[in-house]
């Protein structure tokens, strides 16, 4: 069973368009992240929730915009696509922010592209 | 703040030889050490963790690291390398004593492993 599942796998669209991109975890934390990695393979933070809160929101653009459902599920909803926002993104999971030594568990990833 | 480096974009070693992956990190407090593999495609599985005590961490895969507070560095070994260990390595870093609740990772170090 995949622990961490993100879906589409990929996404080719056109600029100005709206997407999304959905992440669900069957491990049963309480904490979602999603993080961009650009095109030199760099990973960045973009958000975190715990327990459906945001708590982390890292100078992303207002046109993206999370959405936690319930704790299992962390979507990403992308307006008004541009050519920089092509890139890899990955969610992730790990149990709580409690402990900080919690390790992060990551998704497949889903490479968007924007033309 | 907290960061971290991997001076070296790729590292080359032959079947059979030993290798080491380069990791040195900053944060204002202690730190919480990750390292994570990137295969093509795929998302990053973790490898190992250094939270506290015994400053070598054996991980998955024969893979281990060391920490050295003095050097403030995290560097990956394996005694024996594989074809198969060809892939992205990523150390992460998380201050246990700071409200930074996200990891931040350095800029991955390729492995080349030669048959």
């Amino acid at each position: 069973d995949t622990a961490v599942s993100q879906t589409p796998k990929y996404l080719v669209t056109q600029m100005g368009n709206d997407k999304s991109i959905k992440c669900e975890q069957n491990l049963g934390h309480d904490t979602m992240y999603w993080y961009k990695q650009d095109s030199k393979k760099f990973l960045k933070i973009m958000f975190s929730y715990n327990n459906k809160e945001l708590i982390i929101n890292e100078t992303v653009p207002n046109r993206f915009s999370p959405k936690s459902p319930d704790k299992a599920h962390l979507n990403l909803h992308i307006n008004s696509l541009e050519l920089g926002d092509s890139a890899v993104y990955f969610c992730a999971s790990s149990q709580d922010l409690v402990h900080r030594a919690d390790t992060q568990y990551f998704g497949p990833g889903t490479r968007l592209t924007v033309l | 703040a907290q960061s971290v480096a991997q001076p070296e974009d790729q590292v080359n070693v032959a079947e059979g030889n030993p290798l080491t992956v380069k990791c040195t990190y900053s944060v204002s407090g202690n730190p919480y050490l990750f390292w994570y593999v990137q295969y093509p495609n795929r998302g990053l599985q973790f490898l190992l963790k250094y939270i506290t005590g015994d400053n070598l961490v054996k991980g998955s895969y024969g893979f281990e690291a060391e920490f050295n507070k003095s050097q403030t560095s995290f560097h990956l070994k394996k005694p024996s390398a594989l074809v198969s260990d060809s892939a992205l390595y990523f150390c992460a870093v998380r201050d246990k004593d700071t409200g930074r609740r996200a990891l931040t990772f350095g800029s991955g170090t390729r492995l080349q492993v030669q048959p």
